[in-house]
């Protein structure tokens, strides 16, 4: 069974920091790798995704992908209060069936 | 673009009755998922579609759950009888084939009581 881990959390920082989200997966054949956030009360939506194992930057954003440890990670840099959410980290493989971790729910304080 | 739409977004009702819930897909995207949402178990793959056909319904938790795909704009999901533990958030997403991009709607948020 394919299977997405994450901290649930709660991840809290201060405002400007950096915030180190964590996810590994079960699954080897897992081919794309995604972030989504979900703010309380609304739908997930896609910030970040990477195929290729190393970094991949994105304004404040960047996504980090380690296939050999099975290892996906979302560094948020100068955190903002607005960045206060719900993050699910989500992994394809062949086909189209997405996969999501529980969420780690991050705070940031202002 | 209007987005995935879902409808109806609250849905209040009794243990044993009926629930449909329906999805309209972004235009030109020919695959649909449905997921349901709860604190316990997150995010649950239901049910996906490949060009309206069912590709992969091992995330139905039962024989009450039915999905269909009659055509390339429209799905529902059916609960029958539906029953207090299926009270969950509800969301269907979208996709184009070989798209790495999940469109979800704003999910209808089921009370069973």
């Amino acid at each position: 069974q394919k299977e997405v881990e994450q901290n649930s959390g709660p991840l809290s920082v201060p405002e400007g920091a950096i915030a180190s989200l964590n996810c590994t997966y079960s699954d080897r054949g897992s081919q794309s790798f995604f972030w989504y956030r979900q703010y309380s009360g609304k739908s997930p939506e896609l910030i970040m995704f990477i195929y290729s194992n190393g970094d991949k930057e994105d304004g404040r954003f960047t996504a980090q992908l380690n296939k050999a440890s099975q290892y996906v990670s979302l560094l948020i840099r100068d955190s903002q209060p607005s960045d206060s959410a719900t993050y699910l980290c989500a992994v394809k493989g062949y086909g189209q069936n997405f996969v999501f971790g529980p969420g780690t729910r991050l705070s940031v304080l202002p | 673009d209007a987005g995935v739409i879902q409808s109806p977004r609250h849905e209040v009702t009794e243990m044993g009755q009926e629930v449909t819930l329906r999805c309209k897909p972004i235009s030109g995207h020919n695959s649909l998922f449905w997921y349901r949402q709860t604190m316990m178990r997150g995010l649950e793959l239901l049910i996906y579609f490949n060009n309206n056909v069912p590709i992969d319904d091992s995330g139905m938790p039962e024989d009450r759950f039915s999905a269909k795909m009659p055509n390339a704009s429209f799905s529902t999901l059916k609960i029958q009888p539906s029953e207090p533990r299926d009270s969950a958030v509800y969301f269907c997403a979208s996709t184009s084939q070989g798209s790495e991009k999940l469109f979800f709607g704003s999910g209808t948020q089921l009370s069973v009581l």
